[in-house]
């Protein structure tokens, strides 16, 4: 399967929001509410920060926040700070009893 | 604390060998799926293979299909994967990762290098 798509750079100044979309199809995506997304930076493991579309795992702040809607998830990070500049990914269970992520953004706060 | 430790990486010649293992510790191992997911260098991640709880059910993506091999001993806390026939595109960081309940990978190690060269 085709990675899902994600754009590959998103900007934006300290306190602003910014949207970060992951666009896959019915297989994925549309076909299931089991989107979840990573954090990574450089040299590091990636991190669990969305669950399940929308579920924050704990620990993890409310300034990040996942919807769905058809066939495209999306990750808001509201508040940007300085340490937010990271990788992000998303990932979706699939057909096939698979899962599949995307490309990655790279969040730049400018 | 939940701690996930992978360990087997190396440099291998294309065509070779080696075999990753994943000592996982801070949660009842046996009770979890798992995966394996490699990200090559500066590229993003890429799912390869999953296990169930008591190792009978198996995927694999299509890229590593027939040749690397995925298990699990759950006495030993440890998950493994046995690569074979290994090409420069295998090069990458390989990261073990638990599976939580809504199939999110919720604690990942800390990964492995993979180098595939002459």
């Amino acid at each position: 399967q085709s990675a899902l798509t994600q754009p590959a750079s998103v900007s934006g100044s300290p306190g602003q929001s910014i949207t970060i979309s992951c666009t896959g199809s019915s297989n994925d995506i549309g076909g299931y509410n089991l989107v979840s997304w990573y954090q990574q930076f450089p040299g590091k493991a990636p991190k669990l920060i969305i669950a399940e579309v929308n579920e924050r795992p704990s620990g993890i702040s409310n300034r990040f926040s996942g919807s769905k809607s058809g066939n495209t998830a999306s990750l808001t990070i509201s508040g940007l700070q300085a340490d937010d500049e990271a990788d992000y990914y998303c990932c979706s269970y699939a057909d096939g009893d698979t899962v599949i992520f995307g490309g990655g953004t790279k969040v730049i706060v400018l | 604390e939940v701690t996930l430790e992978e360990s087997g990486g190396g440099w291998v010649q294309p065509g070779g060998s080696l075999r990753l293992s994943c000592k996982v510790s801070g949660f009842t191992f046996s009770n979890h799926e798992m995966r394996w997911v490699r990200q090559a260098p500066g590229k993003g991640l890429e799912w390869i293979s999953y296990i169930s709880q008591r190792g009978d059910t198996i995927y694999y993506a299509n890229s590593v299909k027939g040749r690397f091999t995925i298990s699990r001993d759950n006495a030993k806390n440890s998950l493994y994967l046995q690569m074979k026939s290994l090409s420069v595109e295998d090069t990458a960081m390989y990261y073990c990762a638990r599976v939580g309940f809504v199939e999110e990978m919720d604690f990942w190690g800390q990964g492995t290098l993979v180098t595939v060269a002459s």
